[in-house]
């Protein structure tokens, strides 16, 4: 069964340094989405992307995000300088159209030290 | 801000018993979606309910839409271990590419 696959599992980094969150959607999917669950929060919508470019983003998605699609198949979202409260699971997300249902990835575990 | 409040937020019973969880709003949704979550783990899509009024079965789930598509719940018969989990709802406003919003989710304990 396609699902959406996030490298690394987890990522440990200093604070102030830049990461790169890597994610294969499904295939035929078309959106793409970004995530994250704080510890013990619940999961926060970050970016929408779809035929590349940005759709939708919250607050929280603010200059030290960006995302891209930087070939056929990837999709990744950077933190251009990590701060501590950047820590948490990011999961990326897709749909093969804006109407239907999100498959989620396994989620990159990120821990800003 | 759309806000769904899940409730309740623990629940513990025993295996073979019913139990239902609900998920609430005072926004109409144009679709609401329930996924479970284990930890450490990404949500897992279970169902998409779309009509206001619809219920969706899967095996011992049936999950009800609101008519007013405010609300929903999840309904589980004779629950079993493996049920055990965080359920989490999360509603689209029908936005196109919006991203959900999810709710806080129900931590689900079933003991044997």
């Amino acid at each position: 069964e396609p699902e959406v696959t996030q490298t690394p599992s987890h990522q440990v980094t200093q604070m102030g340094q830049e990461v790169i969150l890597r994610c294969v959607p499904i295939s035929n999917h078309l959106y793409f989405y970004w995530y994250r669950q704080i510890l013990g929060q619940k999961v926060e919508f970050l970016v929408s992307f779809y035929n590349n470019e940005i759709s939708e983003k919250s607050e929280i998605f603010d200059d030290q995000f960006s995302v891209e699609r930087p070939d056929g198949s990837n999709f990744t979202l950077k933190i251009r300088s990590t701060k501590l409260e950047d820590s948490a699971m990011y999961f990326c997300a897709s749909s093969p159209t804006a109407y239907t249902e999100a498959f989620f990835g396994q989620g990159t575990r990120l821990t800003v030290v | 801000t759309q806000l769904l409040e899940q409730s309740p937020q623990f629940l513990s019973i025993q295996e073979g018993e019913n139990l239902t969880v609900y998920c609430n709003s005072s926004s109409v949704f144009s679709s609401l979606q329930w996924y479970r979550q284990e930890p450490g783990e990404g949500p897992v899509l279970l169902v998409t309910v779309v009509t206001g009024g619809e219920v969706k079965k899967l095996k011992r789930l049936t999950f009800q839409f609101g008519d007013a598509r405010k609300d929903s719940s999840l309904h589980i018969t004779a629950a079993q271990p493996g049920d055990t989990g965080l359920y989490l709802c999360a509603a689209d406003s029908g936005g196109g590419a919006d991203g959900l919003t999810f709710g806080k989710g129900t931590h689900l304990i079933i003991q044997p």
